[in-house]
Parts: C-alpha cells; sequence; structure tokens
C-alpha cells in the first residue's frame, strides 16, 4: 500500500517568503506528526495531530510556524516569514490511533528539503 | 523533558564484524525507547522498539538491543554486519506515561559505514 508521501520533494525560497509543505499520511492513520531533522542532527518533533486537532504543538520554535489539519487527513506545514535557519529537511509521520496499550508505529515519509536563500 | 545521546557520531567497520552502537537516554519516569533506521535514499523506518518485560530486544535483519535502566541506555547490537548495513541509526525515546501516541525525542543519530 501507499505510504506517507511529502510534496513538495525540494523546496527552495528566499529569506522573507512563506511556504506551504504538504503531507499525505497512510489512508487510515488518524494521528500526524511533523519533524525537522537540521543537517547533522536527529529528528526534532514540531507538532502532532489526532485527527483534525493538534494534540501537542510544543515543538513549533516560534509563531512563524503553524499546521493545519482541517479534514483530518492531508496536513499542511505552513512557514512565514522564512530565515536561512529554517533550512532543514521537514519530515511527516503518521499512525493508527492510539487504542489500549500497544504501540502504533510512526511511518516516515521521504522529507521535504527546505532551502531558505 | 527526555533527551536522547548517542555518542558514536560515525563508525565504520569491515563486513563480518561485530556493532554496538551506544545509546542513553535521560528521563526520570517510564519509558518506551526505539532504533530507527535511515538507509541511503529511503525513509527513517523502525528497527525494534521496546515496551516492556524482557529487556533484550530483537528487531529485523539480526539487530537486537538491551534495555539497562540502570545505566538509562539501550545498546544497539548485532553479531555480524554485512555491507548493506550501511546507513544512519536514531536512537529515540517516548516517555511511558502519554498513550501510545506522542511525539519522539531523538539523538543526533550515527552513521554506519560499512567496508567490503
Amino acid at each position: 500500500g501507499a505510504g506517507v508521501s511529502q510534496t513538495p520533494s525540494n523546496k527552495v525560497t528566499e529569506k522573507g517568503k512563506y511556504v506551504e509543505l504538504r503531507c499525505d499520511p497512510i489512508s487510515g492513520h488518524t494521528a500526524l506528526y511533523w519533524y525537522r531533522q537540521s543537517l547533522g542532527q536527529g529528528p526534532e518533533f514540531l507538532i502532532y495531530f489526532q485527527g483534525t486537532g493538534a494534540a501537542d504543538d510544543s515543538g513549533l520554535p516560534n509563531d512563524r510556524f503553524f499546521a493545519v489539519r482541517p479534514e483530518g487527513s492531508v496536513s499542511t506545514l505552513k512557514i512565514q516569514r522564512t530565515e536561512r535557519g529554517d533550512s532543514a529537511v521537514y519530515l511527516c509521520a503518521s499512525s493508527l490511533r492510539a487504542s489500549g496499550s500497544s504501540y502504533n508505529e510512526q511511518f516516515f515519509g521521504p522529507g521535504t528539503r527546505l532551502t531558505v536563500l | 523533558a527526555q533527551s536522547v545521546s548517542q555518542h558514536n557520531h560515525h563508525v565504520i567497520l569491515s563486513e563480518a564484524a561485530s556493532l554496538e552502537l551506544g545509546c542513553n537516554y535521560s528521563y526520570g519516569g517510564t519509558v518506551n525507547l526505539f532504533w530507527y533506521v535511515q538507509y541511503p535514499g529511503q525513509h527513517l523506518q523502525l528497527l525494534l522498539k521496546y515496551f516492556s518485560g524482557d529487556p533484550l530486544v530483537k528487531g529485523i535483519k539480526g539487530f537486537e538491543a538491551e534495555f539497562i535502566k540502570s545505566k538509562f541506555s539501550f545498546n544497539l547490537r548485532k553479531p555480524s554486519v554485512q555491507w548493506s548495513d550501511t546507513a544512519e541509526y536514531f536512537c529515540a525515546v517516548k516517555a511511558g506515561n502519554t498513550g501510545t501516541a506522542s511525539k519522539l525525542t531523538f539523538g543526533t543519530g550515527t552513521r554506519l559505514q560499512v567496508t567490503l
């Protein structure tokens, strides 16, 4: 079956511009996560959705970052007034809804490489 | 908040050598522990996980990891590596009391290069 997909795969923008990154989770997965991976680092949590609502947005670095998931499926990560420090690979992951004590594995997409010039 | 340390940033081994990658975490409560692998050009994928029970867990492709609570460690091992194990390996932790769907905290990763 289809995995998590992310578009675009690469995005180059200029400092100060606005960008949108899209994530299509695995069908039927109600939990969706965004992570950011800077060069030489591990993925860093940004935000997590359960359904349409953000269950935990504690990782968003500042108010230039915002994410939505209006219909509980596709999610868009939005970055306003981009800065050079925003350059990173943005990863999306999805998992089944939590149920009981079983672990619902997070399946990762290929990422979007954002470069801010 | 939890944190993860991976002390080996780049490891080079010959085929058939044994592997041990270190992972230490910092968190005062119950934890769930993971190793993820990223092969060149591919997505992050789960290698193995520990939730409870037997502290020695086995994953795919002959990998195993041992949870040592007293040392806050979850080291990854493989008795004999193959060239195809060349990849980046990430240790991750999730606070164990937050349900089954919540954020992972990753280490900085270890790049493993296996030579023929």
